[in-house]
């Protein structure tokens, strides 16, 4: 699986939109970049994945650089609940093992 | 309805004790994760079990012991527990297969304090 480097922390003010860079520079062709986030003392949650395109859903936006060697989250409207640990994490195809591997993630404030 | 559980929430134990931490989960999946949090917060994969099957074990002492009844429960056994044991540990399922998609869904995690 390849590395990912992520600030150690950030802030957003409530209401900005909040970037989460992430850097995958050794990223082969068939891995897949997976973003999962952990509010405090509870366990991650997913928030949305993707593999060359960029992908929108309920939560998040995902930007992949057309090289695949980064990738931003982007939360369009942050508010407090969203503080959390952000992990940036990169995975293969599924061939029989199916773990993840969390790095140490970006701390994200939201800022009233 | 809670898709992945875990009991108990709190475990505060003595040293060279054994312990079981109860997961279950009513999401149909067909694998189901430990992990392992400790104080720094550095979040790690223990094993995962898919249709009754380990399918991966990373390095941890062989105190600790997967039992997996049926596809909806993974329990963590620990023996001889040990004060560098002390850690949050989080359950977790996917659907293995799903080529691409590795959405995995977490419990609430279990804190063990061992004294």
């Amino acid at each position: 699986d390849a590395k990912t480097t992520q600030p150690t922390s950030m802030d957003c003010a409530e209401g900005r939109a909040a970037n989460l860079p992430c850097n995958h520079s050794t990223i082969s062709g068939n891995e897949y970049v997976y973003w999962y986030r952990q509010i405090h003392s509870q366990g991650p949650q997913y928030i949305i994945h993707g593999l060359k395109n960029n992908e929108t859903n309920e939560m998040a936006s995902l930007i992949i650089t057309e090289d695949r060697k980064s990738s931003t989250l982007i939360l369009p409207h942050a508010t407090l609940r969203d503080t959390a640990v952000y992990y940036c994490i990169v995975r293969g195809r599924i061939t029989g093992a199916n773990n993840l591997f969390f790095g140490t993630g970006t701390r994200l404030t939201v800022i009233p | 309805d809670t898709a992945v559980s875990q009991t108990p929430k709190y475990l505060v134990t003595q040293m060279g004790n054994d312990k079981s931490i109860k997961c279950e989960q009513n999401l149909g999946h067909d694998t189901m994760y430990w992990y392992k949090q400790d104080s720094k917060k550095f979040l790690k994969i223990m094993f995962s079990y898919n249709n009754k099957e380990l399918i991966i074990n990373e390095t941890v002492p062989n105190r600790f012991s997967p039992k997996s009844p049926d596809k909806a429960h993974l329990n963590l056994h620990i023996n001889s527990l040990e004060l560098g044991d002390s850690a949050v540990y989080f359950c977790a399922s996917s659907q293995l297969g799903r080529v691409g998609y590795n959405e995995q869904f977490f419990g609430p995690g279990t804190r063990l304090t061992v004294l």
